[in-house]
């Protein structure tokens, strides 16, 4: 079964960082893209970033760049977001999702990890 | 970056009845569109990919058509699990963008 688990959520004040892993299982980890969506409250899906399988790209939202930096360990199933520079309207729920496909989609997606930004 | 838009925000629905949800693309995506049900409290899940397609596991009676700017997911006749907010999202180029979200409430 193809399982994902986001964690590192929390609450961190503005100008603050934080990093973000997701756990995979079930499936070739290396061969597949990733992807960050997040979720603030009440409101719709909004993509982060990716990273390729294969050849390691990286792809972010102008909402993120320059602040936020997407990785993956290979070795340990594993991805991560390192979050700098945090803003109160980072606010929301991340969920990672494997990329599917070509071009690909999402599916499936983690259980998500809350980050709160906010003095 | 293209924009996707979905209509209406708020559909009520009788159950057993049948449900047309939209979107439109900004730009053409091809069949490069998947569609995403979301119930509170959980991460989205995969309905529909490359405009048509039904994911693993999904039942017959969720359908996806259209291609270029205009598609549609129907429903054909809701169940009480089928009450969720539905998400279409453009997977042909980066970024990757969704709609807002059409609410999908019983009548």
């Amino acid at each position: 079964e193809v399982q994902l688990l986001e964690s590192g959520g929390g609450l961190v004040q503005p100008g603050g960082s934080l990093r973000l892993s997701c756990a995979a299982s079930g499936f070739t980890f290396r061969i597949h893209a990733m992807s960050w969506v997040r979720q603030a409250p009440g409101k719709g899906l909004e993509w982060v970033s990716a990273i390729g399988g294969i050849d390691n790209g990286t792809w972010y939202a102008d909402s993120v760049k320059g602040r936020f930096t997407i990785s993956r360990d290979n070795s340990k199933n594993t991805l991560f977001l390192q979050m700098n520079s945090l803003r109160v309207d980072d606010t929301a729920v991340y969920y990672c999702a494997r990329g599917s496909g070509s071009p690909h989609w999402f599916d499936p997606w983690g259980q998500g990890t809350l980050v709160t930004v906010s003095s | 970056e293209i924009v996707m838009t979905q209509s209406p925000v708020t559909l009520s629905v009788s159950p057993g009845e049948r449900a047309t949800l939209s979107c439109r693309a900004s730009q053409s995506v091809d069949s490069n569109l998947a569609w995403y049900q979301q119930k509170p409290g959980q991460a989205p899940r995969l309905l529909i990919y490359g405009a048509s397609t039904r994911a693993t596991d999904i039942p017959a009676r969720f359908s996806g058509s259209g291609s270029g700017t205009e598609f549609t997911l129907t429903i054909s006749s809701l169940q009480s699990e089928d009450f969720a907010v539905y998400y279409c999202q453009q997977h042909s180029q980066w970024p990757r963008t969704f709609g807002q979200g059409t609410k999908l409430d019983i009548k």
